[in-house]
Protein backbone atom coordinates (compact mmCIF):
# COMPACT_ATOMS: atom_id res chain seq x y z
CA UNK A 1 0.00 0.00 0.00
CA UNK A 2 1.68 3.44 -1.47
CA UNK A 3 -0.59 5.70 1.02
CA UNK A 4 -2.12 7.25 -2.17
CA UNK A 5 -5.69 6.78 -2.19
CA UNK A 6 -7.63 7.31 -5.71
CA UNK A 7 -10.98 6.91 -5.93
CA UNK A 8 -12.83 5.85 -8.03
CA UNK A 9 -10.99 3.13 -9.10
CA UNK A 10 -13.13 2.51 -12.01
CA UNK A 11 -15.49 4.89 -14.18
CA UNK A 12 -17.68 4.28 -16.92
CA UNK A 13 -19.17 7.21 -18.88
CA UNK A 14 -20.51 8.24 -22.28
CA UNK A 15 -18.71 10.75 -24.20
CA UNK A 16 -20.10 14.46 -23.53
CA UNK A 17 -20.34 13.76 -20.08
CA UNK A 18 -18.18 15.08 -16.90
CA UNK A 19 -16.40 13.23 -14.67
CA UNK A 20 -14.37 13.92 -11.46
CA UNK A 21 -11.42 12.31 -10.23
CA UNK A 22 -10.00 12.36 -6.25
CA UNK A 23 -6.93 11.85 -4.85
CA UNK A 24 -5.90 11.87 -1.72
CA UNK A 25 -2.11 11.93 -1.00
CA UNK A 26 0.43 10.27 1.46
CA UNK A 27 0.29 12.31 4.80
CA UNK A 28 2.89 14.44 4.59
CA UNK A 29 3.59 15.10 1.08
CA UNK A 30 3.05 18.09 0.30
CA UNK A 31 3.24 17.81 -4.13
CA UNK A 32 0.59 15.96 -5.77
CA UNK A 33 0.79 14.51 -9.77
CA UNK A 34 -1.60 13.41 -12.40
CA UNK A 35 -0.70 11.09 -15.13
CA UNK A 36 -2.42 9.43 -17.49
CA UNK A 37 -1.58 5.93 -19.18
CA UNK A 38 -3.71 5.17 -22.51
CA UNK A 39 -3.16 1.32 -23.30
CA UNK A 40 0.28 -0.29 -22.94
CA UNK A 41 1.61 3.80 -23.27
CA UNK A 42 4.08 5.14 -21.09
CA UNK A 43 2.75 7.56 -18.31
CA UNK A 44 2.05 11.40 -19.85
CA UNK A 45 2.24 14.29 -17.50
CA UNK A 46 -0.83 16.07 -17.12
CA UNK A 47 -0.74 18.50 -13.88
CA UNK A 48 1.78 19.13 -10.53
CA UNK A 49 0.33 20.85 -7.52
CA UNK A 50 2.65 21.70 -4.95
CA UNK A 51 0.86 22.58 -1.49
CA UNK A 52 -2.49 23.96 -3.14
CA UNK A 53 -0.59 25.73 -6.06
CA UNK A 54 0.12 24.82 -9.73
CA UNK A 55 3.42 23.84 -10.03
CA UNK A 56 3.95 22.59 -13.30
CA UNK A 57 1.55 21.48 -16.82
CA UNK A 58 2.01 19.32 -19.11
CA UNK A 59 -0.03 18.16 -21.71
CA UNK A 60 -2.97 18.62 -20.09
CA UNK A 61 -6.36 19.52 -22.62
CA UNK A 62 -8.09 22.72 -22.29
CA UNK A 63 -11.32 20.27 -21.74
CA UNK A 64 -9.62 18.70 -18.07
CA UNK A 65 -8.70 20.94 -15.31
CA UNK A 66 -7.45 20.72 -11.45
CA UNK A 67 -7.05 21.61 -8.20
CA UNK A 68 -5.21 20.78 -4.77
CA UNK A 69 -7.42 21.55 -1.57
CA UNK A 70 -6.37 23.40 1.65
CA UNK A 71 -6.39 19.41 2.87
CA UNK A 72 -3.72 18.71 0.18
CA UNK A 73 -6.24 16.16 -2.00
CA UNK A 74 -6.43 16.96 -5.21
CA UNK A 75 -9.43 16.45 -7.78
CA UNK A 76 -8.81 15.77 -11.49
CA UNK A 77 -12.00 17.50 -13.47
CA UNK A 78 -12.14 15.70 -16.84
CA UNK A 79 -14.96 17.44 -19.36
CA UNK A 80 -16.52 16.74 -22.47
CA UNK A 81 -15.44 13.41 -22.31
CA UNK A 82 -14.06 11.55 -25.73
CA UNK A 83 -13.54 7.89 -26.14
CA UNK A 84 -9.44 8.78 -26.16
CA UNK A 85 -10.10 9.90 -22.94
CA UNK A 86 -10.44 6.33 -22.12
CA UNK A 87 -7.27 5.47 -19.69
CA UNK A 88 -5.99 4.61 -16.42
CA UNK A 89 -5.63 8.19 -14.64
CA UNK A 90 -2.85 8.37 -11.94
CA UNK A 91 -2.57 10.25 -8.98
CA UNK A 92 1.03 10.26 -7.51
CA UNK A 93 2.56 12.31 -4.18
CA UNK A 94 5.59 13.28 -2.83
CA UNK A 95 7.20 15.14 -0.17
CA UNK A 96 8.31 17.47 -2.28
CA UNK A 97 11.41 20.07 -2.57
CA UNK A 98 15.03 18.36 -3.15
CA UNK A 99 14.84 15.61 -1.24
CA UNK A 100 15.68 12.28 -2.69
CA UNK A 101 12.29 10.82 -2.34
CA UNK A 102 10.00 8.75 -5.68
CA UNK A 103 6.99 9.27 -6.39
CA UNK A 104 4.52 7.57 -4.32
CA UNK A 105 1.45 6.02 -6.92
CA UNK A 106 -2.15 5.67 -6.04
CA UNK A 107 -3.79 2.16 -7.91
CA UNK A 108 -5.09 4.59 -10.96
CA UNK A 109 -8.82 5.31 -11.88
CA UNK A 110 -9.57 3.37 -15.02
CA UNK A 111 -11.61 5.83 -16.98
CA UNK A 112 -14.06 4.27 -19.62
CA UNK A 113 -15.75 6.65 -21.94
CA UNK A 114 -18.38 4.34 -24.23
CA UNK B 1 13.57 20.60 -21.58
CA UNK B 2 14.12 17.21 -20.51
CA UNK B 3 13.65 13.85 -22.08
CA UNK B 4 14.12 10.43 -21.44
CA UNK B 5 13.84 7.88 -23.82
CA UNK B 6 13.83 3.97 -23.38
CA UNK B 7 15.17 2.28 -26.65
CA UNK B 8 13.87 -0.74 -26.42
CA UNK B 9 10.03 -1.24 -26.29
CA UNK B 10 10.27 -5.11 -25.68
CA UNK B 11 12.88 -7.60 -24.32
CA UNK B 12 13.19 -11.35 -23.25
CA UNK B 13 14.97 -13.16 -20.72
CA UNK B 14 15.03 -16.93 -19.85
CA UNK B 15 14.57 -17.50 -16.11
CA UNK B 16 17.96 -17.28 -13.81
CA UNK B 17 19.10 -15.38 -16.40
CA UNK B 18 20.32 -11.68 -16.48
CA UNK B 19 19.12 -8.88 -18.12
CA UNK B 20 19.87 -5.10 -19.10
CA UNK B 21 17.13 -2.80 -19.56
CA UNK B 22 18.62 1.12 -21.50
CA UNK B 23 17.59 4.25 -20.49
CA UNK B 24 18.83 7.47 -22.30
CA UNK B 25 17.97 11.13 -20.89
CA UNK B 26 18.82 14.92 -21.82
CA UNK B 27 18.72 17.75 -19.57
CA UNK B 28 21.38 20.42 -18.78
CA UNK B 29 21.36 20.24 -15.57
CA UNK B 30 24.19 18.98 -12.82
CA UNK B 31 22.12 17.70 -10.14
CA UNK B 32 19.32 15.36 -10.68
CA UNK B 33 17.63 12.05 -9.30
CA UNK B 34 16.84 8.91 -11.57
CA UNK B 35 14.43 6.10 -10.77
CA UNK B 36 13.32 2.66 -12.12
CA UNK B 37 9.84 1.73 -11.93
CA UNK B 38 8.27 -1.71 -12.29
CA UNK B 39 4.38 -1.97 -13.41
CA UNK B 40 3.06 -5.68 -13.02
CA UNK B 41 0.38 -6.62 -14.97
CA UNK B 42 -1.92 -5.17 -11.32
CA UNK B 43 -0.79 -2.11 -12.90
CA UNK B 44 0.62 -0.33 -9.33
CA UNK B 45 3.76 1.52 -10.37
CA UNK B 46 6.53 0.01 -8.06
CA UNK B 47 9.42 1.63 -7.40
CA UNK B 48 12.74 -0.69 -8.16
CA UNK B 49 15.36 2.14 -7.38
CA UNK B 50 16.26 5.15 -7.23
CA UNK B 51 20.15 6.60 -7.70
CA UNK B 52 21.32 10.36 -6.93
CA UNK B 53 23.21 12.09 -10.03
CA UNK B 54 25.57 12.94 -7.53
CA UNK B 55 26.89 10.01 -6.00
CA UNK B 56 29.24 8.22 -8.73
CA UNK B 57 28.02 4.50 -6.82
CA UNK B 58 26.15 2.47 -8.79
CA UNK B 59 22.88 1.94 -6.64
CA UNK B 60 21.78 -1.83 -5.45
CA UNK B 61 18.89 -3.03 -4.43
CA UNK B 62 18.96 -7.36 -3.92
CA UNK B 63 18.76 -8.65 -7.56
CA UNK B 64 18.18 -5.30 -8.90
CA UNK B 65 21.42 -2.82 -9.71
CA UNK B 66 22.00 0.05 -11.93
CA UNK B 67 24.78 1.31 -14.07
CA UNK B 68 24.52 4.87 -13.89
CA UNK B 69 27.65 6.69 -16.74
CA UNK B 70 26.45 10.46 -15.87
CA UNK B 71 28.73 11.73 -18.81
CA UNK B 72 26.75 9.66 -21.24
CA UNK B 73 23.09 10.70 -19.54
CA UNK B 74 22.55 6.71 -19.27
CA UNK B 75 20.85 4.22 -16.52
CA UNK B 76 20.39 1.01 -17.55
CA UNK B 77 18.52 -1.46 -15.13
CA UNK B 78 20.50 -4.63 -14.53
CA UNK B 79 18.33 -7.66 -13.16
CA UNK B 80 20.14 -10.46 -12.08
CA UNK B 81 18.66 -14.32 -11.52
CA UNK B 82 15.46 -13.06 -13.20
CA UNK B 83 12.53 -14.52 -11.39
CA UNK B 84 8.95 -15.19 -13.23
CA UNK B 85 7.27 -12.63 -10.59
CA UNK B 86 10.18 -9.90 -12.45
CA UNK B 87 7.61 -10.05 -15.85
CA UNK B 88 5.95 -6.15 -15.73
CA UNK B 89 6.53 -2.89 -17.92
CA UNK B 90 9.62 -1.10 -16.68
CA UNK B 91 9.79 2.46 -16.31
CA UNK B 92 13.03 5.16 -16.29
CA UNK B 93 12.15 8.32 -14.51
CA UNK B 94 14.18 11.65 -14.18
CA UNK B 95 13.49 14.16 -11.47
CA UNK B 96 14.43 17.48 -12.02
CA UNK B 97 15.77 19.15 -8.26
CA UNK B 98 15.16 23.01 -9.61
CA UNK B 99 11.69 24.29 -11.04
CA UNK B 100 9.28 22.07 -10.71
CA UNK B 101 10.87 19.10 -9.61
CA UNK B 102 8.48 17.43 -11.84
CA UNK B 103 8.80 13.07 -13.09
CA UNK B 104 9.37 12.69 -16.08
CA UNK B 105 8.84 9.13 -17.77
CA UNK B 106 9.96 7.20 -20.14
CA UNK B 107 7.96 5.10 -22.49
CA UNK B 108 9.07 1.77 -20.92
CA UNK B 109 10.36 -1.54 -21.85
CA UNK B 110 7.89 -4.68 -21.35
CA UNK B 111 9.96 -7.39 -20.13
CA UNK B 112 9.34 -11.24 -20.67
CA UNK B 113 10.77 -13.42 -18.13
CA UNK B 114 10.60 -17.19 -20.27
CA UNK B 115 10.27 -20.68 -18.02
Amino acid sequence: DSGVTQTPKHLITATGQRVTLRCSPRSGDLSVYWYQQSLDQGLQFLIQYYNGEERAKGNILERFSAQQFPDLHSELNLSSLELGDSALYFCASSVGGTGLTEAFFGQGTRLTVV
Amino acid sequence: AQTVTQSQPEMSVQEAETVTLSCTYDTSESDYYLFWYKQPPSRQMILVIRQEAYKQQNATENRFSVNFQKAAKSFSLKISDSQLGDAAMYFCAYRSLSGTYKYIFGTGTRLKVLA
